[in-house]
């Protein structure tokens, strides 16, 4: 079935330096990926997306890596601030028209 | 435009009692989603509504469980006999359109079910 997962549960930076979250996906005909974010108390806010004929897409400090030969996601941060610190959570869309979630990455960012 | 708004905030119901909560969509999406999330995990699809249609539900619980979206007024989601398993974070989601690009859900701050 389909299911999307995280290699790590918690990652903790330095201001400053620059954040990997990683995530698996595992299904092949997934078209569209969304990065979100979630800060405790409140619900998922959009970061990013790609689509799956891209394997690459900017934003605001943020980069979303897509590799399809292994079924990985990524999003980078760079400069990694104390308002990053939040819960990121990978979301893909395959067959159906629902997003499904990974588990998320809590990131903890120290001063 | 206020996003996505979801009420109550925050539910206590004892066991056997029932819980509704509500979400009103961005103005003007269509389509809502609503999602289950327990402490320290990540959301859980639970049932994908249009206007007074039922399109996904392979996520909701066979029993106790129903939603609806009527053509008037909120999405509702009902969960009858609540039991302490049900404790949990309810999200609601809505979109514009499957199917026009990007399908990006902008999310509701959530309604957080306690059951005693």
């Amino acid at each position: 079935g389909e299911s999307v997962g995280l290699h790590l549960p918690t990652l903790s930076v330095q201001e400053g330096d620059n954040s990997i979250i990683n995530c698996a996906y595992s299904n092949s005909a997934s078209d569209y990926f969304i990065w979100y974010k979630q800060e405790s108390g409140k619900g998922p806010q959009f970061i990013i997306d790609i689509r799956s004929n891209m394997d690459k897409r900017q934003g605001q400090r943020v980069t979303v890596l897509l590799n399809k030969t292994v079924k990985h996601l990524s999003l980078q941060i760079a400069a990694t601030q104390p308002g990053d610190s939040a819960v990121y959570f990978c979301a893909e869309r395959g067959n159906t028209d629902k997003l499904i979630f990974g588990t998320g990455t809590r990131l903890q960012v120290f001063p | 435009n206020a996003g996505v708004m979801q009420n109550p905030r925050h539910l206590v119901r004892r066991r056997g009692q029932e819980a509704r909560l509500r979400c009103s969509p961005m103005k003007g999406h269509s389509h809502v989603y609503w999602y289950r999330q327990l402490p320290e995990e990540g959301l859980k699809f639970m049932v994908y509504l249009q206007k007074e249609n039922i399109i996904d539900e392979s996520g909701m619980p066979k029993e106790r469980f129903s939603a609806e979206f009527p053509k008037e007024g909120p999405s509702i989601l009902r969960i009858q006999q609540v039991v302490r398993g049900d404790s949990a974070a309810y999200f609601c989601a809505s979109s514009l359109d499957n199917y026009s690009g990007a399908n990006v859900l902008t999310f509701g701050a959530g309604s957080r079910l306690t059951v005693l």
